[in-house]
């Protein structure tokens, strides 16, 4: 069964503190991709990578960075956690643009 | 500015029932649409999508209807179920091929 695996699904984190991100896929998508969901504002692009060491910012960068060394990994960064970026983070892939996205079950991080 | 946008937070239907959802778009340019479905504590899952090219895409109990002029498409439920409770997000596929989503509809399906 084909998935895209967020290494955790709860996180609490302190403010200041560097926070990793991890999302796996077994499905040899080029395409991967971060979003964050928030009541009322859906969701909100922050990063993509459309191939290895490839990142695009989103629409809400800030804050955030990525890596891609391999391309079944795709991480995202919180350098210095805030609390304002406590949300439900979700990766996704896809094979091509034309291909629809995979989401995995997301990561519900709270920053103190 | 909103690209996409889904004025409706919530709706509430009666089992057996046919379930609305709402979707409005500015950029004609927009080329395909995609509904995607989540349950609360999980990743959206996709559910239906239509191209420009059609104004109309049935799969079961799920039809998308896509209206070009009026820049509006909506997703019909068939009869509503109770495990059809989520949140329905509609999207939109911008120019670099990425996905616009909307801010979501929280449906409630009730016995």
């Amino acid at each position: 069964d084909v998935k895209v695996t967020q290494s955790s699904r709860y996180l609490v984190k302190r403010t200041g503190e560097k926070v990793f991100l991890e999302c796996v896929q077994d499905m040899d998508h080029e395409n991967m991709f971060w979003y964050r969901q928030d009541p009322g504002l859906g969701l909100r692009l922050i990063y993509f990578s459309y191939d290895v060491k490839m990142k695009e910012k989103g629409d809400i960068p800030e804050g955030y960075s990525v890596s891609r060394e391999k391309k079944e990994r795709f991480s995202l960064i919180l350098e210095s956690a805030s609390t304002n970026q406590t949300s439900m983070y979700l990766c996704a892939s896809r094979a091509s643009p034309n291909g629809k996205l995979l989401f995995g079950s997301g990561t519900q991080l709270s920053v103190l | 500015d909103q690209q996409v946008k889904q004025n409706s937070p919530s709706l509430s239907v009666q089992e057996g029932r046919i379930s609305i959802l709402n979707c409005d778009y500015t950029n004609s340019m927009f080329d395909y649409f995609l509904w995607y479905k989540k349950y609360p504590a999980e990743g959206p899952t996709f559910l239906i999508s239509i191209s420009s090219i059609k104004d109309k895409n049935e799969d079961g109990r799920f039809t998308v209807f896509l209206n070009k002029s009026a820049k509006h498409l909506s997703l019909h439920i068939v009869p509503s179920q109770p495990g059809d409770s989520a949140v329905y997000f509609c999207a939109a596929r911008g120019s670099q091929g990425n996905l616009i989503f909307g801010k979501g509809t929280k449906l409630s399906v009730k016995p």
